[in-house]
């Protein structure tokens, strides 16, 4: 079965950092792009960036973009987002999402069930 | 604001006909998937490649392109069927993606 399973959110100060996780089962990373997507409070979907198959190529929201880094480790069949500076409008939860494609984006069809991050003073 | 642009609310009887709308300039070069979201659950992909149906998406929606407008219909809406639903496109400059703001559905 494929599986998404988030994890590392929590309360962060406004200037701080966190790395989230999305823990893969099911297939390999390196077959899919693979996404992050955020959700803040009572909003809409946002998405935020993507890795391709083979890691060589990413993607940012402008909104994110040199603050946000994506990555993944094939070995710990893992995807990440490290998330620097961040500011209050980054409060949200965050899914990670596997991609049909394995180079950019067809469609997102496997979610996890998110996992949320709080920036507060 | 997003680049993709969706009526907020729509509402439709039950077993009727329901055309969910999707408008941005990237639309005219590039297809639009659709995503479903119902209250406390994550996003579901319900139409990709402008009108494929994932596995296990009911033959009752589809997805239709015209212009700078693509279009998810829900042909005999059902109850279940009362969600968010999401455009998801490219941006009209870079790689980068962008999601409509979503339009919510009422199934009367």
């Amino acid at each position: 079965e494929v599986q998404l399973v988030e994890s590392g959110g929590g309360v962060v100060q406004p200037g701080g950092s966190l790395r989230l996780s999305c823990g893969v089962s099911g297939f390999t990373l390196d077959d899919y792009a693979m996404h992050w997507v955020r959700q803040a409070p009572g909003k809409g979907l946002e998405w935020v960036s993507l890795i391709s198959g083979d890691g060589s190529t990413t993607y940012y929201a402008d909104s994110v973009k040199g603050r946000f880094t994506i990555s993944r480790d094939t070995s710990k069949n893992s995807l990440y987002l490290q998330m620097s500076s961040l500011r209050t409008d980054d409060t949200a939860l965050y899914y990670c999402a596997k991609d049909l494609d394995t180079y950019y984006y067809y469609g997102m069809d496997v979610w996890g069930q998110g996992t949320t991050v709080t920036v507060s003073s | 604001s997003s680049e993709l642009t969706q009526d907020p609310a729509v509402s439709v009887a039950l077993g009727q006909t329901v055309r969910i709308t999707c408008q941005g300039d990237s639309l005219r070069n590039y297809d639009a998937s659709w995503y479903q979201q119902r209250p406390g659950q994550a996003p579901l992909l319900v139409i990709y490649d402008k009108n494929v149906r994932p596995s296990g998406i009911p033959d009752r929606f589809s997805g239709s392109s015209s212009g700078s407008t693509a279009s998810l219909t829900i042909t005999g809406a059902q109850a279940e069927d009362e969600a968010d639903y999401y455009c998801n496109s490219r941006h009209s400059h870079g790689e980068a993606l962008v999601f409509g703001a979503g339009t919510k559905v009422t199934v009367l």
